[in-house]
């Protein structure tokens, strides 16, 4: 069964530290992964996306990596602000299907 | 409308009654998701609609659940005797091609669901 999971489960910074969160997936054959940002009580809006051959990608402070041998990836959070409050939600594709695999997510809170 | 649509926004329902939730996609987009995320839980995948393909409905949870794309544009996901279990927020997702060719899914507010 495809999986992806993902680590912490929720994790509180103080505004202005850097944070990292980890996305481990059993997805395969892999087409591509994404990190989304869901603020409360909306849906889920896309931050990067990132394909087999690469290895990062950067959208302004966050920064995604993948490392599709060991099927690992983390999106890098610098000089975070409040409004980084939000569950991250990585989101692998396969290439057999249209349906993707979410992870449960990471619930980051910063404090001021 | 320059996003997903779903609607209603919350919707409360007495246990055994049917609810219908409305999906608007964005205009032209051929694949269709639906979604549920129970709180504080992750997204849970219910039903895919891409084209004039047949639906791919592995995920949804029982016969009461069952959902239609007319004309391959709005969708209803309907939920017939209802349950307390049903509870959740309902989201719809819609992109231009299959995610599976890297084309990002736009999701709509979602439909809070209460069943009392």
């Amino acid at each position: 069964k495809n999986q992806v999971e993902q680590s912490p489960q929720s994790l509180i910074i103080l505004e202005g530290k850097n944070c990292t969160l980890q996305c481990n997936y059993t997805v395969s054959p892999f087409s591509n992964l994404r990190w989304y940002k869901q603020d409360t009580g909306r849906g889920p809006v896309s931050l990067t996306i990132m394909t087999f051959s690469e290895n990062t990608k950067s959208n302004g402070r966050y920064t995604a990596t993948l490392d599709a041998d060991t099927k690992q990836s983390s999106l890098h959070i610098t000089a975070s602000q409040l409004s980084d409050s939000a569950s991250y939600i990585c989101v692998v594709t396969p290439t057999n299907a249209g349906k993707s695999t979410f992870g449960d997510g990471t619930t980051l809170t910063v404090k001021p | 409308g320059a996003g997903v649509s779903q609607s209603p926004s919350n919707k409360v329902t007495e246990k055994g009654k049917d609810v219908e939730l409305r999906c608007d996609p964005i205009s032209g987009h051929t694949a269709l998701y639906w979604y549920r995320q129970s709180l504080g839980q992750g997204l849970e995948f219910l039903i895919y609609f891409q084209g004039n393909s047949a639906p791919d409905k592995s995920g949804l949870p029982s016969d009461r659940f069952s959902a239609e794309r007319t004309g391959g544009s709005v969708s209803t996901l309907t939920i017939q005797r209802t349950q307390q279990e049903d509870s959740a927020v309902y989201l719809c997702a819609s992109s231009l091609e299959p995610t599976v060719r890297g084309t990002e899914a736009f999701f709509g507010q979602g439909t809070r669901l209460t069943v009392v």
